[in-house]
């Protein structure tokens, strides 16, 4: 049990377009999921934090304008980054919690985003 | 207010030797305290979690790790080490009673050697 899934696991686009990732609970229902950033040799970073039908609350420093986030259903969120540049490049792990789970996030195997 | 402190970036031991990854820990509240490992270009599996029970809490894979309040440390540990438990390992806390966000130490490399 409490497996995520995140698709696609690796992209690249060009500068200037926007990339979708999603984030699926494929075994319980997700009452919050956490959107991370991981750069190369670093610790995690947590941008996002959403609730099903909730807009999602941003950490200090991350644009919500260019980091969208929608948790449309309970095993389902995506994270849009617009008008992607280099710079975005990274590694965006999602989390799912559910509430029979209590404190333990469950993470997705994370989506490897190049722009060129 | 909570952080969390890996206190070794990396860490080499032969294979049948015994691994300790340290931790310590701030927290102004009773802490949920987590150990993730991380594959190379993997997602994050949870090993072990202390949520108020237990103080020597068993995960996965033979880690186990002890909260020791009076230390503010968990530190992990395993008995042997294999060559399959080389990756990157996170001691984790979470931010308030209910842990709805969690805080990452930096992260410690276990390299382990034939």
């Amino acid at each position: 049990g409490a497996v995520v899934s995140q698709h696609p696991s690796r992209v690249i686009c060009k500068s200037g377009t926007s990339v979708k990732i999603e984030c699926r609970s494929l075994d319980f229902q997700a009452t919050t999921m956490f959107w991370y950033r991981q750069f190369p040799k670093k610790s995690l970073m947590l941008m996002a934090t959403s609730n099903e039908g909730s807009k999602a609350t941003y950490e200090q420093g991350v644009e919500k304008d260019k980091f969208l986030i929608n948790h449309a259903s309970l095993t389902l969120s995506t994270l849009t980054v617009t008008s992607a540049h280099p710079e975005d490049s990274s590694f965006y792990i999602c989390s799912a919690r559910g509430p029979q789970y209590q404190e333990t996030q469950y993470f997705g195997p994370g989506t490897r985003l190049l722009v060129l | 207010a909570q952080s969390v402190t890996q206190l070794d970036s990396h860490v080499s031991v032969s294979e049948g030797t015994p691994v300790l990854l340290r931790c310590n820990y701030s927290s102004s509240y009773s802490p949920s305290l987590f150990w993730y490992v991380q594959h190379p270009n993997k997602g994050l599996q949870l090993l072990l979690k202390y949520t108020s029970a237990a103080t020597l809490v068993k995960g996965i894979n033979g880690f186990e790790a002890e909260f020791k309040k009076s230390e503010t440390s968990f530190h992990l540990t395993k008995p042997s080490a294999h060559m399959s438990d080389a990756a990157e390992y996170f001691c984790v806390v979470g931010t308030n009673q209910a842990g709805t966000a969690l805080i990452f130490g930096k992260g410690t490399t276990l390299s382990v050697s034939s």
